[in-house]
């Protein structure tokens, strides 16, 4: 089964600072990988995927991030982050599920973004 | 748009009782699913369904069974509620498999508290 290591819970930053969040998967095979950000008191939202072609990976509000297969990791990056982007960010790794062959998505501890003036 | 609906955003509940989170979609999806989500844990999945009157165990089912008797609505039951299940549950569903469209819509979720 897969499983994901977002490596800091807590991330503080100053805005106009770039930022990283880090996140490794545990399996070389195959993989969808994929970002979620979770605004205060909302639901998660799609921030960008891959599922091939391209290891780098544009997504909404500024944000990328790159495929490594080597070192099975997909970190998020943003060259210039706002104070609106304080928000928690989950990475996920697809991961076959049940008798089906259906899929589910795996999801890692997250990793909580603050921006600070 | 697309739009996944919890029915309730708020519950408090006595140890004990019966509880049932509704989560309806109008995107006409296939598949929908049940995390819960706790501090320091991220999301955990409970149950899922790839069609209606489907299920399938996630992670941690022990406590939880769900329904699906049509393919907008997708119920999550705690029979007998408890302390340890205090926490945001959240609803999700994505039209096809994941890696051809690659994206759950999300609720905004139920924010349980049990006493």
């Amino acid at each position: 089964a897969q499983s994901v290591t977002q490596l800091d819970s807590q991330v503080p930053v100053f805005e106009e600072a770039p930022v990283e969040l880090r996140c490794n998967y545990s399996s070389s095979v195959s993989v969808y990988l994929f970002w979620y950000v979770q605004y205060p008191n909302q639901g998660l939202q799609l921030l960008l995927k891959y599922l091939s072609g391209s290891t780098l990976v544009k997504g909404i509000n500024g944000f990328e991030a790159e495929f490594n297969k080597s070192q099975t990791s997909f970190h998020l990056r943003k060259p210039s982050v706002h104070i609106s982007d304080t928000a928690e960010y989950f990475c996920a790794v697809s991961d076959l599920a049940g008798q089906g062959g259906s899929e589910k998505l795996v999801f890692g501890k997250g990793t909580k973004l603050t921006v600070n003036p | 748009d697309v739009k996944v609906t919890q029915s309730s955003r708020y519950l408090v509940k006595r140890t004990g009782e019966k509880v049932f989170l509704e989560c309806v979609q109008d995107m006409d999806h296939e598949n929908m699913f049940w995390y819960r989500q706790d501090p320091g844990l991220g999301l955990r999945l409970i149950y899922f369904s790839y069609d209606v009157k489907m299920k399938e165990k996630g992670d941690i089912p022990e406590g939880y069974s769900v329904s699906r008797e049509k393919k907008e609505r997708f119920s999550l039951i705690l029979e007998s509620a408890s302390t340890n299940q205090t926490s945001m549950y959240l609803c999700a569903s994505s039209l096809y498999i994941l890696s051809n469209t690659g994206e759950l819509f999300f609720g905004e979720g139920s924010r349980l508290t049990v006493l």
